[in-house]
């Protein structure tokens, strides 16, 4: 009964180094959802996806891709990091959009010195 | 555009006192509303959502939520506060069609014994 996974929990980068964030769900859930939380900002949809195989961007897109191969797994990637992508990452899935609320991982704390 | 503001960033409260959290939306059409709670280092929970019918929502842990459509607001309330109910809270208005969540600024609440 896991419900939204992330990996890994904490990450130390150096700038320019790559990375992978993994987002796993065991829901069966189509929609996922990337988002980043900053102090005194809330949370900002990166990128999202309503179904396998396809993406789409969010409020704050730049300087990451994402990928939906599989349904249950959501990827997040940062191909350059930069110091200003130190944040804490949070991945949520749900059923459908609108009525259906999301279940959201347990986050990935990032830094990129 | 989306958008929700959360007036007040940081709230102080004795243990057993009266609580209530602002939040004030803006969306183009019916919105569908959320409280979530975050515990220190944790994920987010979802407290409750109003998505049509009765304005008074009732959600976990003995909180609930008006929404005033002339206010624009979906105020967050709970009668009497216990000292585990410390942490950051986060309004959101979510999208009808893909369920992108747009978030406030998030409100800390400090609980004094």
């Amino acid at each position: 009964n896991a419900g939204v996974t992330q990996t890994p929990k904490f990450r130390v980068l150096k700038t320019g180094q790559s990375m992978t964030l993994l987002c796993a769900q065991d829901m069966n859930h189509e929609y996922m959802y990337w988002y980043r939380q900053d102090p005194g900002m809330g949370l900002r949809l990166i990128h999202y996806s309503v179904g396998e195989g396809t993406t789409a961007k969010g409020e704050v897109p730049d300087g990451y891709n994402v990928s939906r191969l599989k349904k249950q797994n959501f990827l997040l990637g940062l191909e350059s990091a930069a110091p200003s992508q130190t944040s804490v990452y949070f991945c949520a899935s749900s059923y459908s959009g609108g009525r259906v609320s999301a279940f959201f991982g347990q986050g990935t704390r990032l830094t990129v010195v | 555009a989306q958008s929700v503001t959360q007036p007040d960033i940081h709230i102080t409260v004795s243990e057993g006192a009266s609580l209530e959290l602002r939040c004030n939306y803006s969306y183009g059409a019916t919105p569908y509303l959320f409280w979530y709670v975050q515990s220190p280092g944790q994920g987010l929970q979802l407290l409750l959502k109003y998505f049509s019918g009765d304005t008074l929502v009732q959600g976990i842990k003995g909180f609930e939520a008006e929404f005033k459509r002339s206010q624009s607001s979906f105020n967050l309330r709970k009668p009497s506060v216990h000292w585990s109910d410390a942490a950051e809270y986060f309004c959101a208005v979510g999208d009808a069609s893909y369920g992108k969540l747009t978030f406030g600024q998030g409100t800390i609440l400090t609980v004094h014994p």
